[in-house]
């Protein structure tokens, strides 16, 4: 496997449902992000994590649970989600979280839908 | 608080054409900007990323400028081609962090 990788590509959960997202990079970088695309809405960043600590929480619902194991595994735990928080889960990664170029390089995605 | 704004929302061209997306942005204190590209139901691309520094970037048939002072970007595609239609993405990273603003992108279509 070469670049970002997320599972599962699709998932559809109740609300009562406890899921999880997860993200591989196979870059060597230090820095992974979350990211949720709604419709016609701009990608909004959820989380960051450098070295596997958290360093961002932009104000993301105590219902998305993110896990940081290793450089190079990103979970997102989701529990008792809404039907809003039906969207585009985009994970990325970059070599450093501030110095350099830092072009992210950014998985397929997990598309969920919230019934 | 940054905003980026893309204009048009959604372009259709026939094939052949040149054509010019544009991307403003409010803050100018900027790091970079970049260009992504975005197919139906996939992550992002990166395309092009231009330094604050810099005026513009090219990569084959794409040309991206950026002018800080006004606010401005645009991604210019030169004899399109019907693999080009995708959504494409226009992204400022912050003076002093590292957060990506995105826009809201500008759906083409290239038509054979």
């Amino acid at each position: 496997e070469t670049g970002v990788t997320q599972t599962p590509r699709h998932l559809v959960m109740g609300m009562t449902n406890k899921k999880s997202l997860k993200c591989e990079q196979h870059l060597g970088h230090n820095a992974m992000y979350w990211y949720k695309q709604s419709a016609k809405k701009p990608l909004e960043l959820m989380f960051v994590y450098s070295l596997e600590e958290r360093v961002e929480n932009n104000s993301v619902p105590s219902r998305f649970s993110p896990e940081c194991p290793n450089s190079s595994h990103l979970f997102l735990h989701l529990h008792t989600l809404q039907p809003e928080d039906s969207a585009l889960y985009l994970c990325a990664s970059s070599q450093d979280r501030v110095s350099g170029p830092d072009t992210q390089y950014f998985g397929p995605g997990t598309r969920l839908t919230v019934l | 608080k940054q905003e980026v704004t893309q204009i048009p929302a959604a372009l259709s061209v026939p094939e052949g054409e040149n054509l010019v997306l544009n991307c403003s942005f409010t803050d100018s204190a900027i790091y970079n900007l970049q260009w992504f590209r975005q197919d139906p139901g996939k992550g992002l691309t990166s395309l092009l990323l231009i330094q604050s520094s810099q005026r513009e970037q090219t990569s084959g048939r794409l040309n991206a400028s950026l002018d800080k002072s006004s606010g401005r970007s645009t991604l210019y595609i030169a004899a399109s081609q019907p693999g080009d239609s995708a959504t494409y993405l226009c992204a400022v990273r912050g003076g002093s962090n590292y957060k990506l603003t995105f826009g809201k992108g500008t759906l083409l279509t290239v038509n054979p």
